[in-house]
């Protein structure tokens, strides 16, 4: 299938807000997410997104949905040190299956 | 307490060995899967089972097999393992009527 693209990389400082972005495939896709995987561990789920949202809240994590250009981001605001990681976006398709984005390794500097 | 677990967490072996890595979980879900990661490739999936009596191959199901002995677990094996082989390996679980996946803490594998 086709694949779900991500940036590889983002370096932000401590108190700024950190965007990732991802464009998915799958027109169909329901639910988008969002994953976090620190240094040695799983995946843990962050947030999702109904496809019939174009905004999700959620503390300090805003999701944004672009439907028309399938386009979803993640706005972390006022990132910290243990926000560092790799995000992971996944669609889940119209075939129920869940479909990965490559990752984008954040790090964050004091 | 883990509510997805993986058995061993990591494993050192040779060309041409068997290897079988387990998966359980207390989550109680119907759905369970089992991914490779590769780094800079994401998550690719290997096979998924739906139910006890149901094995579906993923993207990338060649050189591996599953078994679902119950509900609760979930084991892939690597018949004769090979060196691009050497990954990391998540299963993960879902609810009949959820949206989302959990995902075990990982395996390590490394194929010499």
């Amino acid at each position: 299938g086709e694949d779900v693209e991500q940036s590889l990389f983002l370096s932000v400082r401590e108190g700024d807000s950190s965007v990732i972005n991802c464009t998915y495939t799958d027109s169909s896709s329901t639910y988008l997410y969002w994953y976090k995987q620190e240094p040695g561990a799983g995946l843990q789920l962050l947030t999702y997104i109904f496809s019939n949202m174009d905004m999700k809240q959620d503390q300090r994590l805003t999701v944004l949905l672009n439907k028309k250009d399938k386009h979803l981001s993640l706005r972390i605001a006022d990132t910290q040190t243990g926000d560092s990681a790799i995000y992971f976006c996944a669609e889940l398709r119209g075939n129920n299956r869940l479909a990965f984005g490559k990752g984008n390794q954040v790090v964050v500097i004091p | 307490d883990a509510d997805v677990t993986q058995t061993p967490r990591n494993r050192i072996t040779k060309t041409g060995k068997r290897i079988m890595l387990e998966c359980s979980q207390t989550k109680g879900h119907d759905r369970m899967y089992w991914y490779r990661q590769d780094p800079g490739l994401g998550l690719r999936l290997i096979y998924y089972s739906f139910d006890v009596k149901d094995i579906n191959k993923g993207e990338i199901s060649d050189g591996y097999s599953v078994s679902r002995q119950a509900q609760a677990k979930f084991s892939l094996s690597l018949e004769s393992a090979i060196p691009n082989q050497t990954a990391l390996y998540f299963c993960a679980t879902r609810a009949l009527m959820g949206y989302t996946q959990y995902f075990g803490p990982g395996t390590r594998l490394t194929v010499l």
